[in-house]
């Protein structure tokens, strides 16, 4: 059971906007900033998105994150085929003496 | 360029400890921290503890207190995690990641390290 809770599976056709939701609490995304990865398959996870809404660099404008209270968003506009991968949020979470959670991950199938 | 390079695969029996080294170059090594994350096949990402190499300090999380340790070496710019009385359980790969002092924002990642436990 994951602390934040993210949506198993996701989808959408080649040009559609997908987003997936990210629900925390006042511990985590309530008091903290939200971070997103991407993961292709058999590779290591990848920062997506930083500090809620930022993007590093290299990272394409398609991709976009948003924070509200206790639950964040990932956008994903004009989807890609590459796009297919699984999509974790993270943030600090402030018991336990501070520790970093995930949620549980979104498969993202791109039909 | 800026990477981590990790160790190879191990295989290791229930109750031994395996220590998981993790080697950083295209950047300065005791200005960033190192966290390390592992995932079991088909499963999500559990976060367990990070390390300032300049200082040594170390955050754990409370699952693995007492089983693991995180140190570093920075004349080789190498970060090690061992974890301790191995189960079934623990069987994952094991990722380091580079974070800004203080931040949780895992910006570089090392390719991952297979740990299997098996009898």
């Amino acid at each position: 059971q994951s602390v934040l809770t993210q949506p198993p599976s996701a989808s959408g056709t080649p040009g559609q906007r997908v987003t997936i939701s990210c629900s925390g609490s006042s511990s985590n995304i309530g008091s903290n900033t939200v971070n997103w990865y991407q993961q292709l398959p058999g590779t290591a996870p990848k920062l997506l998105i930083y500090s809620n809404n930022q993007r590093p660099s290299g990272v394409p404008d398609r991709f976009s994150g948003s924070k509200s209270g206790t639950s964040a968003s990932l956008a994903i506009s004009g989807l890609q085929s590459e796009d297919e991968a699984d999509y974790y949020c993270a943030a600090w979470d402030d018991s336990l003496n501070g520790h970093v959670v995930f949620g549980g991950g979104t498969k993202l199938t791109v039909l | 360029q800026v990477q981590l390079v990790q160790s190879g695969a191990e295989v290791k029996k229930p109750g031994a400890s395996v220590k998981v080294s993790c080697k950083a170059s295209g950047y300065t090594f005791t200005s960033y921290d190192i966290n390390w994350v592992r995932q079991a096949t088909g499963q999500g990402l559990e976060w367990m503890g990070w390390m300032n190499p300049n200082s040594g300090n170390t955050g754990y999380a409370q699952k693995f207190q007492g089983r693991v340790t995180m140190t570093r070496n920075t004349s080789i710019s190498t970060a090690y995690m061992e974890l301790s009385s191995l189960r079934s359980e623990d069987t994952a790969v094991y990722y380091c990641a580079r974070a800004e002092d203080g931040d949780d924002a895992f910006d570089i990642w090392g390719q991952g390290t297979m740990v299997t436990v098996s009898s």
